[in-house]
């Protein structure tokens, strides 16, 4: 019930098309949900995140699609660049808790010129 | 401002060694958690410190084990090293009491047991 469910486990692109990812979970207390985005030998940085009174938040590019009773939740970044390249993972914390993330296990996005 | 640091960035330990990693949060920021990672699991809690207290601990045996400092650096302990052991060991801060909920993550230490 902790498991956060992520596809797909790698995505390649063209640059300027839509790249989607996509979450599922079970545990119903969870009320905050990040997105990170890893570049070879960073570490995960924070790239949008969302909490459950809202369906949809976009910032520039990037966009989370959430659906509550689905309990999943999606990225879709537009217009996707060869910059965009890296892994992305989902994750999902219950209330007061979100130093404990759980993560997905991960989509390696490769856009190609 | 300075980032998450950890050292050391790459170490090789050998099968029943011990080894401590170090974690200097962001000016500021009282709260460190330590993820680890692999290919085959991804990222998974270890635990959590905050004001020098453990607040929350994740699936890890006993071997792993972390502290934290008055001035909020944290270190974590492997002990009686297993090959499984190997990974990406990431430390992350953030600033308690922000909406944001952000972990700001430093590089990470990869450990490598043979």
């Amino acid at each position: 019930q902790q498991q956060v469910k992520q596809s797909p486990q790698s995505l390649i692109v063209q640059k300027g098309g839509i790249s989607i990812i996509n979450c599922a979970y079970e545990n119903t207390a969870f009320d905050y949900f990040p997105w990170y985005q890893q570049f070879p030998g960073k570490g995960p940085a924070l790239l949008i995140a969302i909490r459950p009174d809202v369906s949809e938040k976009k910032e520039g590019r990037f966009t989370i699609s959430f659906n509550k009773s689905a309990k999943q939740f999606s990225l879709h970044i537009m217009d996707s660049q060869p910059g965009d390249s890296a892994t992305y993972f989902c994750a999902a914390a219950i209330p007061h808790n979100t130093d404990k993330l759980i993560f997905g296990t991960g989509t390696r996005l490769q856009v190609f010129p | 401002k300075a980032g998450v640091t950890q050292t050391p960035r790459y170490l090789i330990k050998t099968r029943g060694q011990q080894v401590t990693l170090s974690c200097s949060p962001i000016s500021g920021h009282r709260s460190v958690s330590w993820y680890q990672q692999t290919p085959g699991q991804g990222l998974q809690f270890l635990f959590e410190y905050f004001s020098e207290t453990q607040r929350n601990k994740g699936n890890f045996p006993g071997r792993f084990s972390g502290r934290q400092f008055s001035n909020s650096r944290s270190e974590m302990n492997v002990s009686t090293l297993e090959l499984g052991d190997s990974a990406l060991y990431l430390c992350a801060s953030s600033f308690v009491g922000a909406d944001t909920g952000e972990l700001f993550f430093g590089e990470g230490s990869r450990l490598t047991v043979l």
